[in-house]
């Protein structure tokens, strides 16, 4: 089956900088791969999503960028804002289902 | 529209009872999921439901766990004979499934807290 690698765990970063998590899949049937943002007490709320016929994808600051060869993905946020801080979920699949990451600790500080 | 609602939003049971754990996904998606995640674990796979297929239990961690859906609407999780290691938030999530292109994005729900003493 898929196996998904996250890192870096936890990423503490200043506001107004950048963070990047990185992801690593396993099986090369895979075609997608969401990114996903949860809160404290909340569900995981979908931020971007990627498919295997693009290699990169921007939405205001968040963007994701694809490698399949290499198979790894992830997840960049530029000009970081308190309200970024929050556990952030890769994941990947096919048509049905999703094997997600263990998550990253992003903490904004003012 | 409205999102995915699960309930109830809190648990507390004790060792050895039964709980059922509800989820109403978004109208119109026909896959529904269920997830377990531990404190400060990631999403588990629990189970898959497509439309009236029959569903994809591979992540039921044994065989105090089952769910039911009725058609492409609510489902029920339940756990059957509860033990203190089934503490966690159950999470729903629904996708278009079919009735949209593949691969399709999940929308989670806000989760249910099961805590067993």
């Amino acid at each position: 089956g898929e196996n998904v690698e996250q890192h870096p765990s936890t990423l503490s970063v200043q506001e107004g900088d950048s963070a990047v998590i990185k992801c690593t899949y396993s099986d090369s049937a895979s075609n997608y791969f969401p990114w996903y943002k949860q809160e404290l007490g909340k569900g995981p709320q979908l931020i971007i999503d990627i498919r295997s016929n693009v290699g990169e994808k921007k939405d205001q600051r968040i963007a994701v960028t694809l490698n399949k060869t290499a198979k790894h993905f992830s997840l960049h946020i530029t000009e970081t804002q308190p309200e970024d801080s929050a556990v952030y979920f890769c994941a990947a699949g096919g048509y049905s289902t999703l094997t997600f990451g263990k998550g990253t600790m992003l903490l904004v500080s003012p | 529209g409205a999102g995915v609602s699960q309930s109830p939003s809190n648990k507390v049971t004790e060792k050895g009872k039964d709980v059922e754990l509800r989820c109403d996904p978004i109208s119109g998606h026909t896959a529904l999921y269920w997830y377990r995640q531990r404190l400060g674990q990631g999403l588990e796979f629990l189970i898959y439901f497509q439309g009236n297929s029959a569903p994809d239990k591979s992540g039921l961690p044994s065989d105090r766990f089952s769910a039911e859906r009725t058609g492409e609407s609510v489902s029920t999780l339940t756990i059957q004979r509860t033990q203190q290691e089934d503490s966690a938030v159950y999470l729903c999530a629904s996708s278009p499934g079919l009735a949209g292109p593949p691969p399709s994005a999940q929308y989670f729900g806000p989760g249910t807290r099961l805590t067993v003493t």
